[in-house]
């Protein structure tokens, strides 16, 4: 059973509109949230996170809304540049001792179109 | 950019044979994890490390096995390589294996088994 789910596998947005990238959970036990960028034969990057305490965590052209009511986050980038293509993982994870692991979502796909 | 190297970053091999691979780092960081990606799956944890002799399996760990004698070095190792186990493989570190701390990702190896 998935427990963070990214339903949209890929977006296509064009060069300096806004790109909303969804992401729900359910385990209620997750406290803590991070987003990823991967570029293809790289890595996954740390973007952004939020905690549980907070519903927005903003850096720079990134932004991060969670709704914990509705188990939900979101990614938002503004403007979004061709740079941003990339996949972007959403993960949860709790803050307590002995949770030694991430969940991941499947991912999805952003084009920014220039 | 976090110290991860990984090795061999590409590897094709036959089916039932052992294969190893290697993540080393030089953040002296106490938590190593093996993911392994796969399309429509995302990232999967397979095995863990929180210190040296120190693991614990992930998500999908059957197959796989692990070790780490040095705070810098996790190996996996398939014993007996499979079609499935066809994927690429990042090494991921951190300092404090918290759920809300964020993980450091090598560059991935892809390992083709045929």
């Amino acid at each position: 059973d998935q427990q963070v789910k990214q339903n949209s596998p890929s977006l296509s947005v064009q060069e300096g509109r806004i790109s909303i990238l969804n992401c729900d959970y359910t385990n209620s036990m997750f406290d803590y949230f991070l987003w990823y960028k991967k570029y293809p034969a790289e890595g996954p990057t740390f973007l952004i996170s939020i905690s549980s305490i907070k519903d927005k965590n903003e850096d720079g052209r990134f932004t991060v809304f969670l709704n914990k009511s509705a188990k939900h986050l979101s990614l938002h980038i503004v403007p979004s540049q061709p740079g941003d293509s990339a996949v972007y993982f959403c993960a949860a994870g709790q803050s307590g001792a002995g949770s030694y692991q991430l969940t991941f979502g499947k991912g999805t796909k952003l084009s920014v179109i220039p | 950019d976090a110290g991860i190297t990984q090795s061999p970053r590409h590897k094709v091999t036959e089916t039932g044979t052992p294969v190893t691979l290697r993540c080393h780092q030089t953040e002296n960081h106490r938590y190593m994890y093996w993911y392994r990606q796969d399309p429509g799956h995302g990232l999967r944890l397979i095995h863990y490390s929180y210190g040296v002799k120190d693991t614990d399996k992930g998500e999908v760990s059957d197959g796989y096995s692990v070790s780490r004698s040095k705070t810098e070095d996790f190996l996996l190792t398939l014993e007996s390589a499979t079609s499935s186990q066809t994927s690429v493989y990042f090494c991921a570190i951190s300092e404090d294996g918290r759920g809300d701390t964020e993980a450091f990702f090598g560059q991935g190896t892809r390992l083709t088994v045929v």
